[in-house]
């Protein structure tokens, strides 16, 4: 079975402040696939990266990083000198492919509150 | 421009009342999703779609159904809406059957059933 838990049910920064949302997954496939969406107060859900198994690359993209590591099962994603904006409920997502009809497993989530 | 939509958007029922939450998608795409939300849980598949007329259960399809007659359609189903079946729902589509294919998602239907 597949599961993806994200131990933090939320955390509080103040702007500037850098902030790690963990990210930990289960799952005995070989090929696998990790996700990250966001979901601001308005509350559409909005993708923000995608990661296979076989690529352990970090990656960054402006103020988010992402850091894959298999061998602790985990895909942490932080946000530096945070701001107002990025206040939101943040998803890890799980998806193995066609055997589990393309689902996307989700985490619960970490609400992240960013106090100016 | 490219996109799913969802209707309506909010709802209050009352339990029993058969209704219909519609999801089109504009993308030609073949994978369509049903998933639902509720604090501490994430989201969780209710249904899904491969493509026209093929659906299948996902995690959570207890009260619920579905049906693909047409490629851009995959409306959700509630015959007899109970009170834990308020929630937040989500219609996502996908351009390929693989699990590394984004998922698009609509803007999600507050459902409440007193």
């Amino acid at each position: 079975a597949q599961k993806v838990t994200q131990a933090q049910t939320e955390i509080s920064v103040v702007e500037k402040e850098d902030v790690t949302l963990d990210c930990v997954y289960e799952t005995r496939d070989t090929t696998y696939y990790l996700f990250w969406y966001k979901q601001p107060p308005s509350g559409e859900l909005v993708f923000l990266i995608r990661r296979n198994s076989f690529d352990e690359q970090n990656e960054i993209s402006g103020r988010y990083s992402w850091n894959f590591q298999k061998s602790t099962s985990s895909f942490n994603f932080t946000i530096t000198a945070s701001q107002v904006v990025d206040s939101a409920v943040y998803f890890c997502a799980l998806s193995g492919g066609m055997e589990y009809g393309n689902k996307l497993v989700f985490g619960a989530g970490t609400i992240l509150r960013v106090k100016s | 421009e490219a996109q799913v939509t969802q209707n309506p958007r909010y709802l209050i029922t009352v339990t029993g009342k058969k209704l219909t939450v519609t999801c089109s998608q504009n993308m030609n795409h073949e994978y369509m999703s049903w998933y639902r939300q509720d604090p501490g849980l994430g989201l969780r598949q209710i249904y899904y779609s491969m493509n026209v007329e093929v659906t299948d259960k996902g995690d959570v399809p207890e009260g619920y159904k579905v049906s693909r007659k047409e490629k851009r359609n995959f409306p959700l189903i509630l015959e007899s809406p109970s009170p834990n079946q308020t929630s937040l729902y989500f219609c996502a589509s996908s351009g390929g059957l693989a699990g590394f294919n984004e998922q698009f998602f609509g803007p999600g239907t507050r459902l409440t059933v007193l």
